[in-house]
């Protein structure tokens, strides 16, 4: 079955620092590939999705993603970190053409 | 062009109790999708509807959930003599025809609190 995995649940960075965060799916072909960010009692709102083409897609807020297919990955990256970027990141993958599969999360703690 | 609608934001039911969960997608959007985050956990796709066909339910509980997308108003999820297990958040997403995943919008969700 489809999955996708987050392995980091909480991460803890400093303000300004750089930031990654880990996405691998489990797919036969290359899906759609999305990152979407949910703040406390919100919806969500995506930052990037790569289709197809350059392996490297830039969004909004400053966020880029690099979609490896040797390693199933699709790793979300921002150079400095805001304190309101505090939030919960989910990586999600496009199958079959309607649904999204979930990661479970990661949660974004900014410490001034 | 307004966004995807949900409402109620919060809704409390008491066991037993029936919960509609009401979604009015954007503007020119005629599919609407239908996910349930569960506490400290992803969204998980629940169903996908058009205008008066569901199309796929693949991810429905088997009993006390439906769901419908009317050719007029919004869609509904509805969840017949809730249990606690159903507190979650339910999200709905809306897209224009022939978009799919590609081009998903999320509402802010309803919380739903069985007590």
């Amino acid at each position: 079955a489809q999955s996708v995995t987050q392995p980091d649940i909480h991460i803890t960075v400093s303000e300004g620092a750089s930031l990654e965060l880990r996405c691998n799916y489990s797919y036969g072909a290359t899906p759609y590939l999305f990152w979407y960010v949910q703040s406390p009692g919100q919806g969500l709102q995506l930052l990037l999705k790569y289709f197809s083409g350059d392996t490297l897609v830039q969004g909004i807020k400053g966020f880029e993603a690099e979609f490896k297919r040797s390693q199933s990955s699709f790793n979300l990256r921002k150079p400095s970190v805001h304190w309101s970027d505090a939030a919960e990141y989910f990586c999600a993958v496009g199958i079959y053409g309607n649904k999204l599969v979930f990661g479970a999360g990661t949660i974004l703690r900014v410490k001034s | 062009n307004a966004g995807v609608m949900q409402n109620p934001r919060h809704l409390v039911r008491r066991r037993g109790q029936e919960a509609r969960l009401r979604c009015s997608p954007m503007k020119g959007h005629s599919h609407v999708y239908w996910y349930r985050q569960l506490p400290e956990e992803g969204l998980k796709f629940m169903v996908y509807l058009q205008k008066e066909n569901i199309i796929d339910e693949s991810g429905m509980p088997k009993e006390r959930f439906s769901a419908e997308f009317p050719k007029e108003g919004p869609s509904i999820l509805r969840i017949q003599q809730v249990v606690r297990g159903d507190s979650a958040a339910y999200f709905c997403a809306s897209s224009p025809p022939l978009a799919g995943v590609r081009e998903q919008y999320f509402g802010p969700g309803t919380r739903l609190t069985v007590t």
